[in-house]
């Protein structure tokens, strides 16, 4: 079993609806989540960053993590077309680097 | 743009080419990172550098080969490739490799690299 589980898509969504991107993980050592965002022909850009299970809100964007069943979202109100993109997992345990889902491409249509 | 910038932003050569990849980070952090991207899988980690030192070689072939030589810089000599190393390279920096919150990253825009 892979140490961090994400859908690729893809993910097509009409304008203005609510999306939700999730990833599980297998390690319970697992301790900060992190989403990434990824436009086409570009490096990942930090969306969020949380550490504990919770939610955690910035603007339309909604991170959260429920430690127990190991498993992380991320929610997109109100989505539009500039939100099409890639969007990338990633946890951190201990001291060892970043661990990366492989990512859900999205599309927005208008 | 982020602090960490890139160059070439693409790149084709042949097998029997050698070029490097420049990666610079305007950030003040401790830590660089390489990354290999494909199409369809996991971003790869290649190498890490912390405080100048490798830290971290994620079995990469030696066709591959890093320099570091400060914090703000990193760079990936790559020699005799192979057609299945196109991909896109990513550079990272965060404010050391330690582990949690200190280890948020902050990628480049990559290099798209080409071999025929």
């Amino acid at each position: 079993q892979k140490e961090v589980e994400q859908d690729p898509g893809p993910l097509s969504v009409p304008e203005g609806a609510i999306v939700s991107l999730n990833c599980t993980y297998s390690n319970s050592a697992f301790q900060y989540f992190m989403w990434y965002r990824q436009y086409s022909r570009k490096g990942p850009e930090l969306l969020m960053y949380t550490y504990s299970s919770g939610n955690k809100e910035d603007g339309r964007f909604t991170a959260q993590v429920d430690k127990s069943s190991k498993y992380i979202s991320l929610f997109i109100r109100d989505s539009q077309p500039s939100d099409s993109a890639t969007y990338l997992c990633a946890m951190i345990k201990g001291n060892t680097p970043l661990v990366f889902g492989k990512g859900t491409r999205l599309s927005v249509i208008a | 743009e982020t602090g960490v910038t890139q160059t070439p932003r693409h790149l084709v050569m042949g097998m029997t080419n050698k070029k490097s990849l420049k990666c610079e980070q305007h950030l003040g952090h401790n830590a660089m990172y390489w990354y290999k991207q494909s199409a369809k899988k996991p971003l790869e980690l290649m190498f890490v550098y912390n405080f100048k030192e490798q830290t971290e070689n994620n079995s990469v072939p030696s066709r591959f080969s890093p320099e570091c030589p400060n914090s703000s810089h990193l760079f990936l000599h790559l020699h005799t490739l192979q057609p299945e190393d196109s991909a896109l390279y990513l550079c990272a920096s965060s404010q050391d490799s330690g582990g949690g919150p200190r280890e948020t990253q902050y990628f480049g825009p990559g290099t798209r690299l080409l071999v025929l």
